[in-house]
């Protein structure tokens, strides 16, 4: 039963920690979402992958996010310096890409708090 | 504002009741998904409608897509437990890059035992 994987399940910082989430997509998937919830602002968008290269990444704070795909199997994202309003779940998702309907396998994501 | 609407935000019944909820939007879309999100989880895709007026059902679950292709609804017959859950209804906003979709924020369902 393939799956997207996410680690760390549940991270808690200080305030102006970096922290780094990791994603392995789904075996065969070649593109790659990281998304963003909470009770506020609902699941958002923060940026997108097509065959490791960033499509999209409009969502993201530029100035303390970045995402990358070092390779086929490892999505990563990271907040450097990191902030209390950036307590939330952040999900990674993989799919075939082949259109936009196509079905977005959802991590179980990771908690992230930012004291 | 929110590109999607969702209605209501909460929603608590007993086990056996029947529900609806709904998407709402004033912009017309090609296709609409629903998702469920489980505590802890993350969402899971359920259906994908594209057609004005589609209805389709899995299991207990009947969705519609508006005639005007602005609003969808969510029916659960006889809901149980299992079905607790967060909803979302989530489009790709024209103009926008393949893949970028934009959820509601989302119906929050309870079925009590």
């Amino acid at each position: 039963d393939a799956r997207v994987t996410q680690t760390p399940r549940d991270k808690v910082t200080e305030m102006g920690q970096e922290v780094t989430m990791r994603c392995q997509p789904i075996l065969g998937h070649n593109t790659v979402f990281w998304y963003r919830q909470t009770m506020m602002q609902g699941l958002e968008l923060l940026a997108y992958f097509r065959n490791r290269a960033p499509l999209d990444d409009s969502g993201m704070p530029k100035d303390r996010f970045s995402a990358e795909m070092p390779d086929a199997t490892l999505a990563t994202l990271k907040i450097q310096p990191s902030e209390p309003r950036d307590s939330a779940v952040y999900f990674c998702a993989s799919g075939l890409g082949l259109d936009w309907e196509d079905t977005q396998y959802f991590g179980p994501g990771t908690r992230l708090t930012v004291l | 504002t929110q590109l999607l609407e969702q209605s209501p935000q909460f929603l608590s019944i007993q086990e056996g009741e029947n529900l609806t909820v709904y998407c709402n939007s004033s912009s017309v879309f090609s296709s609409l998904q629903w998702y469920r999100q489980e505590p802890g989880e993350g969402p899971v895709l359920l259906v994908t409608v594209v057609t004005g007026g589609e209805v389709k059902k899995l299991k207990r679950l009947t969705f519609q897509f508006g005639d005007a292709r602005k609003d969808s609804s969510l029916h659960i017959t006889a809901a149980q437990p299992g079905d607790t859950g967060l909803y979302l209804c989530a489009v790709q906003k024209s103009g926008t890059s393949y893949g970028k979709l934009t959820f509601g924020q989302g119906t929050i369902l309870t079925v009590h035992p």
